[in-house]
């Protein structure tokens, strides 16, 4: 059974202060995603990676950074937190490489409510 | 315009009505088409995944494409009150630029009421 699994449920920041957010998964998946999710705007993707140290900006990159130093664990980190990056974060993992990556399931974490005032 | 355009709801039934659930796109790279299930506080599960216009059941739902229109739907019969959640349908690109992308509706939220 896949698990994919991030470090907090709810979380508390501070304008400016910097944001580790972790997930980890546990299915050897090659690939792995952060989105942020808002009303009314679906999820957006903010970074993948498709292998080790490997990055990939999204669609809204803009204030953020990832880390993925191993395959089983993908950082989203918020350099200086912002009130416009509230939100629901949700991290995700998938199998598969070259063409056959259009042939998994996705699988999401629980996400991560984060709250900056 | 966004790729993928899903009716923001929100929707309220009666428990044992069919619902119906869509969404548009725009873009003819999109070959695979799902419908995700999100209860309130949790992440998304998949519930459909289908690459072929046409129907495809599978007990109470069925999901349903049509390439030609760019247009997907999700049919729920005899819904229940444990139907109430966020549902998304998402689209993968597998062609381009984006090949292996994701792209998500904003989701609606059902409610189903005893």
């Amino acid at each position: 059974d896949v698990k994919v699994t991030q470090s907090s449920r709810y979380l508390v920041k501070r304008t400016g202060e910097k944001v580790f957010l972790e997930c980890v998964q546990d299915m050897d998946h090659e690939n792995m995603f952060w989105y942020r999710q808002d009303p009314g705007l679906g999820l957006r993707l903010i970074y993948f990676s498709y292998d080790v140290k490997m990055k990939e900006k999204g669609d809204i990159p803009e204030g953020y950074s990832v880390s993925r130093e191993k395959k089983e664990r993908f950082s989203l980190i918020l350099e200086s937190a912002s009130t416009n990056q509230t939100s629901m974060y949700l991290c995700a993992s998938r199998s598969g490489t070259g063409s056959q990556l259009v042939r998994y399931e996705q699988y999401f974490g629980p996400g991560t409510r984060l709250t900056v005032t | 315009q966004k790729e993928v355009e899903q009716d923001p709801g929100p929707l309220s039934v009666p428990e044992g009505a069919i619902v119906s659930l869509n969404c548009t796109y725009s873009n003819s790279a999109f070959q695979y088409f799902m419908w995700y299930r999100q209860y309130s506080r949790k992440g998304p599960e998949l519930l459909m995944y289908t690459y072929s216009s046409g129907n495809k059941e599978d007990g109470r739902f069925t999901a349903q494409v049509d390439k030609s229109s760019k247009y997907i739907s999700l049919f729920i019969r005899d819904s229940q009150p444990s139907d109430s959640a966020t549902y998304l349908c998402a689209i993968l690109a597998a062609g381009g630029t984006s090949y292996g992308k994701l792209t998500f509706g904003q989701g609606t939220i059902l409610t189903v009421h005893p």
